[in-house]
């Protein structure tokens, strides 16, 4: 069964402050996601990677950075945290093409509020 | 750009009951897999059901099924005999075929099923 783990679940911090998220997979899946969900939106992409040091911008990737630093792991940088960016993030990866049913396994979310 | 749009927001029935969620989608692409992902009461995103655009067949997975309406741009999912604990979110989704595995979400229905 693929496996996708975030830290932390849950996040506080304050306007202006640094937010590291972290992703790991062990699906040995060459890409991987950043979502965040708010209510009335679903689920809309930050950044996306299809591998160690490769990134893909998203539709919504102001205010955010991101690096993926090996095929495991995906983080979600915020270096000057906003209220607007208070919401539920989720990292998901997937398989290639070749072969696997290229479907998204998601983890289990962080939830960030910035005060 | 790729886009995917879910007008319902909400839908009630009974259980045992057929439901049918509506999705919509806008791609440049001749090539695109479309998938809908179910969110339970506990946050956990999982994958349900894909269609590929040049397969004319719809699919189905258990009592999920598609509605493909490829000139409509359409993809809905029937869910038949509904069950309690179908309540959930429901997300449509697209990924261009053109290699580039991004993969975009609707806002999502939420689904409750009463007994």
């Amino acid at each position: 069964e693929a496996a996708v783990t975030q830290s932390p679940r849950n996040k506080v911090t304050v306007t202006g402050g640094n937010v590291t998220l972290s992703c790991r997979q062990t699906n040995s899946h060459n890409y991987m996601y950043w979502y965040r969900q708010d209510t009335g939106h679903g689920l809309r992409l930050i950044h996306y990677s299809y591998g160690a040091g490769n990134l893909q911008i998203g539709d919504v990737p102001d205010g955010y950075k991101a690096t993926r630093t090996t095929q495991e792991d995906f983080f979600l940088l915020l270096e000057l945290a906003s209220p607007s960016q208070t919401s539920l993030y989720f990292c998901a990866s997937s398989d290639d093409w070749g072969g696997g049913q290229n479907t998204l396994y998601f983890g289990a979310g962080t939830r960030l509020s910035v005060l | 750009a790729q886009k995917v749009t879910q007008t319902q927001t909400s839908i009630s029935v009974m259980e045992k009951t057929t439901v049918t969620m509506d999705c919509v989608y806008e791609t440049q692409d001749s090539s695109y897999f479309l998938f809908w992902y179910k969110q339970t009461a506990s946050g956990e995103i999982v994958f349900l059901i894909r269609q590929d655009s040049y397969k004319k067949e719809n699919a189905t997975v258990g009592h999920y099924s598609l509605n493909f309406q490829k000139p409509k741009s359409s993809i809905g999912l029937i869910i038949t005999a509904t069950q309690i604990e179908d309540s959930a979110v429901y997300f449509c989704a697209m990924r261009e075929g053109g290699g580039g595995y991004k993969v975009v979400f609707g806002s999502g229905t939420r689904l409750l099923v009463s007994p």
